[in-house]
């Protein structure tokens, strides 16, 4: 049971330069969502599918875009990768329940924009 | 949406019991509250969840007063392997619900 799996672990990127993070869940969950941590600034919200079909802006969207590719994908792309997004970033998916206790997060890719 | 607040950092050493207390003064009736894990390096997991009273698992334990305006996550005898950030979350995970983890509380666990 792999859980949340995301590719690839580390990424060294030029400024300018785009990528695609990917992101895959084998736990059948409806939603899925990007965060990026920052030293001292905790988890925020990049973008989040609610469901197969449908993607919204989270708190810091800019620079970012998303594709919810089936039920069991969502890749978060950089078009012109800024020194700015220097970050970890955390996929995770969710079933829809009222406990908030079914988030489950991968183990994050560590990007780096020079 | 119940917004939250709990302390940016606390410091323990090992052996302690440690409590991190979070205050959420606009829950709502179907809010329920959870606290998640995070170890350096690693996603957040989840630890515990409760509605009202008490909550323990092996983990940790959860006390909530009966005016749910706060809640407080209770590590007993910490040790090293406990530093990490905690965060709070309350919600009731409807189809409006969106999570946000913010900066949690950096738990650190001394010698």
């Amino acid at each position: 049971n792999a859980g949340v799996t995301q590719t690839p672990k580390f990424q060294v990127l030029k400024t300018g330069q785009s990528m695609t993070l990917q992101c895959a869940q084998d736990m059948n969950h409806n939603s899925m969502y990007w965060y990026r941590q920052d030293p001292g600034m905790g988890l925020r919200l990049i973008y989040y599918s609610a469901s197969e079909g449908t993607t919204d802006k989270g708190e810091v969207p800019n620079g970012y875009n998303v594709s919810r590719l089936n039920k069991r994908e969502f890749s978060l792309r950089l078009e012109s990768a800024a020194p700015s997004q220097t970050s970890v970033y955390f996929c995770a998916s969710s079933t829809t329940t009222p406990k908030l206790d079914g988030y489950t997060f991968g183990s994050g890719t560590r990007l780096t924009v020079v | 949406l119940a917004k939250t607040t709990q302390p940016i950092s606390m410091d323990s050493y090992e052996g302690q019991e440690v409590n991190i207390t979070c205050s959420h003064n606009n829950i709502a009736t179907n809010d329920y509250i959870t606290w998640y894990q995070q170890f350096p390096s690693q996603g957040p997991r989840f630890i515990i969840q409760g509605y009202k009273t008490k909550v323990t698992n092996e983990v940790a334990s959860l006390f909530i007063p009966a005016d749910r305006k706060s809640s407080t996550l209770s590590l007993p005898r910490v040790s090293l392997s406990d530093t990490a950030v905690y965060y709070c979350l309350v919600g009731d995970g409807g189809g409006s619900y969106i999570p946000t983890f913010g900066r949690g509380t950096s738990l650190i666990v001394h010698p």
